[in-house]
This record gives structure tokens, sequence and C-alpha cells, in this order.
């Protein structure tokens, strides 16, 4: 079946420099996609969504694009923290008008590592 | 997120027990679920409710059943624990958004996660 994946598995970024973390999804239907941050013993977080007419939308040092030519989704986080470091799941859904959902389909996390 | 508990924490059982994982929410939203999720894996859907009168299966249904007792309150059963239903299991409730006049973007879906219950069955 179809399902949502990522690019790299683990991801070292210096303190202070911008990342990146990417998300190939594969099904066309989906029209929302939500950022979760997880750190270790935690549940996942809600970081920034976007919705399909959308390409690009901006929270607090994050900013999220979508291509839905390539069906693609990156995370931009600015000027990374040590607190920044935590796995990054992204999830897409399938949202019908008259209020029905199919659930969130996760991809399988990317291990973003702030070095010092 | 301290408006989705979790309870217990932790739970450690053996194979063809009863278990029973609680979630409660002070949000106020209606829809609820039940994840799991593996090491190296992300979350996979088992149950959701949009209502108290609404049950549906998720990717992972098998080996679990749900119960509804309340807006507020979601349980996830394990009728005879198996060794591969170790994981650990997130309830989640959601903030469902519909289109709003003017807006040309899908209804939105936000879901928010508790902290986690961690199984494990011996």
């Amino acid at each position: 079946g179809e399902s949502v994946g990522l690019h790299l598995p683990t991801l070292s970024v210096q303190e202070g420099d911008n990342s990146i973390i990417n998300c190939a999804y594969s099904n066309s239907a989906s029209d929302y996609f939500i950022w979760y941050k997880q750190e270790s013993g935690k549940g996942p977080q809600f970081i920034i969504d976007i919705r399909s007419n959308m390409d690009k939308r901006q929270g607090q040092r994050v900013t999220v694009l979508l291509n839905k030519t390539v069906k693609h989704l990156s995370l931009q986080i600015a000027a990374t923290q040590p607190g920044d470091s935590a796995v990054y799941f992204c999830a897409e859904e399938i949202m019908y008008s008259g209020g029905g959902a199919d659930g969130l389909t996760f991809g399988k996390g990317t291990h973003l590592i702030i070095q010092p | 997120d301290a408006d989705v508990t979790q309870t217990p924490r932790n739970r450690i059982t053996k194979t063809g027990k009863r278990i029973m994982l609680e979630c409660s929410q002070t949000k106020g939203h209606d829809r609820m679920y039940w994840y799991r999720q593996d090491p190296g894996l992300g979350l996979r859907l088992i149950y959701y409710s949009f209502d108290v009168k609404d049950i549906n299966k998720g990717e992972i249904s098998d080996g679990y059943s749900v119960s509804r007792q309340a807006q507020a309150k979601f349980s996830l059963s394990l009728e005879s624990a198996i060794p591969n239903q170790t994981a650990l299991y997130f309830c989640a409730t959601s903030d469902y958004r519909p289109r709003t006049s003017g807006s040309l973007g899908p209804p939105t879906d936000t879901q928010y996660f508790g902290p986690g219950t961690r199984l494990t069955v011996l």
C-alpha cells in the first residue's frame, strides 16, 4: 500500500545551523500534512501543519514546504538549538469535506542530532 | 500534552492476559485515537472514534478492541495479550476544523498526543 517515508533516518547538524528534514509521500490523494516532534519518553508534539492548497507555511523558527508535483514535504528549522534534538515525523491524511478522514499515516521518523 | 493523560504509563504482563489501557482528555475534542509505535517505525493507527457512538478500525485493529465511555474517555483493550503486542501505545485527540467560507483548503484535523504507555508482553 501507499505510505509516507523519510529520506534520512539520522541528521546531524551544528548548533546554530539550519536543519532541513525531508519527507516523501506517495498517496496523491492526501491533502493535509503535519510535522511532529517526539522527544525521548514523550508523545509526539505538533509542530506545524499545511494544507494541500498551500506550498509554504511558516511558524516560529520552522517552515514547512510542500511540493505536490513530486510529492515531497520538508521541515526547515532555523538556528537549531539543543532542545531541537528529537525524532521528527511527517504525517499525511486524506480529509473529506463532510468531516470524515482516514486518520494520519506516519513516516518512520528522522532523528535530528544537534552537535555543540 | 498534559491535557491528554494515559494510564498506566508502564505495564508488564504475560501472554494470554487481558489488558486495558485508558486515555482521558480535557481538551473537549470529539475525536480520539489509539496508535502503537514500534522501534524504528512511525505510529500506526489501531482504532479511532469521532464521537461516543462512532468507532472505526484503523490499520492494525486485529487483537484489539476499544470502548468510548464518554467524550473524554477512550480505552484500548488487548483481549489476550501476545508478545508481538509489546510496543509503545499512544492516545490522541483531534481538533477538527471544517473548511470555512472562503477558504480554499481542505479541513484540518490536528492531533494531540498523550505521553504514551509502554507495554511489555512476556
